[in-house]
């Protein structure tokens, strides 16, 4: 019940197009959801963040959608660029404290 | 930017011995946080601690493990005796409010040999 599902897996995008990664939980006491990018050999870094009171939340290119109901969010890049090749990572907790993450998403951004 | 750090960055031992990691949390903050990553692998949570005591931690966090806050500005883990699967990057993490963001540093990369 404490599994934050993610997918896909990897993801290979063209310049300009959107990249979509979804995200699913079980644990309804779950009520903070960041996402985390990563890139190769540094640390995860707060990319944005949504709590479950709101169905949406935008910044520059990229935007959390929130299905309450559903249990699932979902992160949209748009306009994707090269520098967003990265690893990102879904998460969830409870109040705070200890975070729960996804298994993470390899996105390749080509040109 | 205030920012986490991490000493070491790599760091390679001998099966059984102790190793400890070290980290500076954002000067204002006092939720932290360690986490560990093996390769290709999730994020996965190990201890949180405020107060200067645990506040939570996970199946992963046995008695080999353990969290310090020797001084006002360091947080170490400690491992008494690595195991070979030990081998991972640890990420520190600290937290203003303990509520929403936590910020990660670049990770100690541990090797167990």
């Amino acid at each position: 019940q404490q599994q934050v599902k993610q997918s896909p897996q990897s993801l290979i995008v063209q310049k300009g197009g959107i990249s979509i990664i979804n995200c699913a939980y079980e644990n309804t006491a779950f009520d903070y959801f960041p996402w985390y990018q990563q890139f190769p050999g540094k640390g995860p870094a707060l990319l944005i963040a949504i709590r479950p009171d709101v169905s949406e939340k935008k910044e520059g290119r990229f935007t959390i959608s929130f299905n309450k109901s559903a249990k699932q969010f979902s992160l949209h890049i748009m306009d994707s660029q090269p520098g967003d090749s990265a690893t990102y990572f879904c998460a969830a907790t409870p109040g705070g404290n200890k975070l729960t993450f996804g298994t993470g998403t390899q996105l390749k951004v080509e040109l | 930017e205030p920012e986490v750090t991490q000493t070491p960055s790599h760091q390679v031992t001998q099966m059984g011995q102790e190793v400890i990691l070290r980290c500076v949390p954002i000067s204002n903050h006092l939720y932290f946080y360690w986490y560990r990553q093996i390769l290709g692998q999730k994020v996965e949570f190990l201890v949180s601690f405020y107060n200067n005591e645990i506040s939570e931690k996970s199946e992963i966090f046995d008695d080999q493990f353990s969290v310090e806050r020797p001084d006002g500005s360091n947080f170490t883990l400690k491992i008494r005796s690595t195991k070979l699967e030990d081998s991972a990057m640890y990420f520190c993490a600290s937290s203003e409010t303990g509520w929403e963001t936590q910020y990660f540093g670049p990770g100690t990369r541990l090797l167990v040999l």
